[in-house]
């Protein structure tokens, strides 16, 4: 089974930008991958704000952009605010079983 | 207003059996694509077992050949039917439908003697 990696814990200014990535242990993560990017505070279930790379839903907000940098998926958020603090997974498919990433903790300090 | 509500978590010994529900409403299970997450306590996201709206269902290794997912169309509901449970199943099961557009609030399965 493959692997999805992210970074464990990233920090970022209120106001500030931060991206995190997502990386496949087979390779380059294309749009085959459907990265999907979630947002999890405690106690709570997780929420979709990416989802096949770029696409937003209807409450994700405008800081908040996907995209495939350097071979991986990447979040980028332009602007954090405090709410924005929490843990942040991707998840890849291949072959249609997903495997998501362990996490990113962000920390909007 | 979508709603999806997970039923079934419990206690459980080792080897033992379980089945999770996930009732929806304001959605319609067989339409779309549906999902099983857990999250062991204290620990990331683990994606379980999907099926797509045609039937086609997938797994996980670490739960192949042991964890079922099917659904009953006319009660609108998704299930997870789980055989020869492990410690390491140990973990809070969530339901998401529609490529994970919506989530349930999760049932705790805790496998254990």
């Amino acid at each position: 089974q493959a692997v999805v990696t992210q970074e464990p814990s990233l920090t970022v200014s209120p106001g500030g930008t931060v991206t995190l990535t997502c990386g496949s242990s087979t390779g380059a993560v294309t749009s085959g991958h459907y990265p999907y990017w979630f947002q999890q505070k405690p106690g709570q279930a997780p929420r979709t704000m990416i989802y096949e790379t770029s696409k937003k839903h209807s409450w994700t907000p405008a800081r908040f952009s996907g995209s495939r940098l350097g071979g991986k998926a990447a979040l980028t958020l332009s602007g954090a605010q405090p709410e924005d603090e929490a843990e942040y997974y991707c998840l890849l498919f291949y072959s249609y079983a997903g495997v998501f990433g362990g996490g990113t903790k962000l920390t909007v300090l | 207003e979508v709603q999806l509500v997970e039923s079934g978590g419990g206690l459980v010994q080792p080897g033992g059996s379980l089945r999770l529900s996930c009732a929806a409403s304001g959605f319609t299970v067989s339409s779309n694509y549906m999902s099983w997450v857990r999250q062991a306590p204290g620990k990331g996201l683990e994606w379980v077992s999907g099926i797509y709206s045609g039937g086609s269902t997938y797994y996980a290794d670490s739960v192949k050949g042991r964890f079922t997912i099917s659904r009953d169309n006319s009660k609108n509901t998704l299930f997870l039917q789980m055989n020869s449970l492990r410690g390491e199943d140990t973990a809070v099961y969530y339901c998401a439908g529609g490529h994970f557009d919506h989530w349930g609030q999760g049932t705790l399965v805790t496998v254990s003697s």
